[in-house]
């Protein structure tokens, strides 16, 4: 069975510093992979995607993420975190050849202090 | 703003009772999708529509219930509450149904069973 796994409930940085949320996956095969923010009383908002190509996957505000085939995983980074970014990140994974299968992650709170 | 509109964004109930929440979705996009948000089971898929026809099933209860109509705006039904049905709802939606399309999502219905 297909799952996704974001092993840190929080992340914490200082602003300006370099942010990393964690996402690894079990899925056979390439899926697609997304990440989504959350911010309080809000839905979820797109980030980015991974469809194919390149494995450095560029996205809205700043954000970027590696797709690793080997180590399974789809990290988000940020190179300098503002406050402004902290919010609810959730990790989703997607088969290519199922369409009606979601799976997000269960999300990681990330926390950035003045 | 995502384009994808719910309503309404509280409600708030008593067990036994029944409430239909409401998507609109995306302007063109012709899938829909709901999810519950809950502490405890994280983001879960619930349902989805393409076109007006059910498309997939995921961990929906038989006592909620869902359709589509002609103008693609979407219901949810909830029957039978129970104090465990507190939860978010969200409503996302797609141009179709590939498997590397992003999912765009309402602001959520904020639902307390009391």
């Amino acid at each position: 069975a297909q799952s996704v796994a974001q092993p840190e409930d929080q992340v914490n940085v200082a602003e300006g510093n370099p942010l990393t949320v964690k996402c690894t996956y079990s899925v056979s095969g390439n899926p697609y992979l997304f990440w989504y923010v959350q911010y309080p009383n809000r839905g979820l908002q797109f980030l980015l995607k991974y469809i194919t190509g390149d494995n450095l996957v560029k996205g809205s505000y700043g954000f970027e993420a590696e797709f690793n085939k080997s180590q399974t995983s789809f990290h988000l980074k940020k190179p300098s975190a503002l406050v402004s970014d902290s919010a609810l990140y959730f990790c989703a994974v997607r088969p290519r050849w199922d369409d009606n299968d979601m799976r997000f992650g269960a999300g990681t709170r990330l926390t950035v202090k003045p | 703003d995502s384009g994808v509109t719910q309503t309404p964004k509280h409600l708030i109930t008593a067990t036994g009772q029944r409430v239909t929440l409401r998507c609109s979705p995306r302007s063109g996009d012709l899938s829909v999708y709901w999810y519950q948000q809950s502490l405890d089971q994280g983001l879960q898929f619930l349902i989805q529509y393409y076109n007006g026809e059910e498309r997939a099933k995921g961990n929906i209860l038989e006592r909620f219930s869902a359709q589509q109509f002609p103008d693609l705006h979407s219901e949810l039904n909830l029957s039978s509450l129970e104090l465990g049905d507190s939860a978010l709802y969200f409503c996302a939606s797609s141009p179709s149904t590939g498997a590397q399309e992003t999912q765009y999502f309402g602001p959520g219905t904020r639902l307390l069973v009391l």
